[in-house]
């Protein structure tokens, strides 16, 4: 167990709604990097928070946002799910910028 | 420039036998080589990682081999076993961000 706690596992919801997934790192990892991972695309890098601020982004699109809270834990918002964004989330942190992953289970999320 | 290339798609070995994982690479800025592991359900786990500084790195039964000059690097599974069996993701970041890049992936299955 990476000590990553995604919730929910599973997440099924109809095109257009709002979707939350959230993420608590492990006890003591300020920096939290989320993934997204297709069939298609691999493991895609979103963004990365590290204590509460954002660090860096990839290919991520404006439908999606994301923040860290201050007991840093941290929560992916998708505001109107589309059909392609059904894919597994997957949250991952550290406890500095210079130290290595330690990813969560995953989210699986099916648009409907 | 960004992306990571992986070899092959997937692998079937024989139990006791040598699995071999070929990743290139074209971004020279890249300083951070590790490998994950993951089992169907989880998210990926930290195997093995490298620096361009050393060649070679070994664990227990898992080696990475760095090529610097030809920007490849390889991962050895010796006496490879039916619990290998998963798919293995190299990956790259550089300036030490940990934003890893992560390659296609590779599906392992090991025969009794």
């Amino acid at each position: 167990d990476s000590g990553v706690t995604q919730t929910p596992k599973h997440l099924i919801t109809a095109t257009g709604q709002r979707v939350t997934l959230r993420c608590s790192p492990r006890s003591g990892d300020l920096s939290v990097y989320w993934y997204q991972q297709s069939l298609d695309q691999g493991l895609q890098f979103l963004i990365q928070y590290y204590n509460g601020e954002e660090r860096a982004k990839g290919n991520i699109l404006e439908r999606f946002s994301a923040q860290q809270f201050p007991d840093l834990h941290s929560e992916l918002n998708l505001s109107s799910l589309e059909l392609g964004d059904s894919a597994l989330y997957f949250c991952a942190s550290s406890v500095d910028l210079r130290s290595p992953l330690h990813f969560g289970n995953g989210t699986r999320l099916t648009g409907t | 420039q960004q992306q990571v290339k992986q070899s092959p798609q997937s692998l079937i070995v024989q139990k006791g036998g040598i699995s071999i994982i070929n990743c290139a690479y074209e971004n020279t800025a890249f300083d951070y080589f590790p490998w994950y592991q993951q089992f169907p359900g989880k998210g990926p786990a930290l195997l093995i990682a490298i620096r361009p500084d050393v060649s070679e790195k070994k664990e227990g039964r898992f080696t990475i081999s760095f090529n610097k000059s030809a920007k490849q690097f390889s991962l050895h599974i010796m006496d490879s076993q039916p619990g290998d069996s998963a798919t293995y993701f190299c990956a790259a970041s550089e300036d030490s961000s940990y934003k890893l890049i992560f390659g296609s992936g590779t599906r392992l299955l090991v025969r009794p």
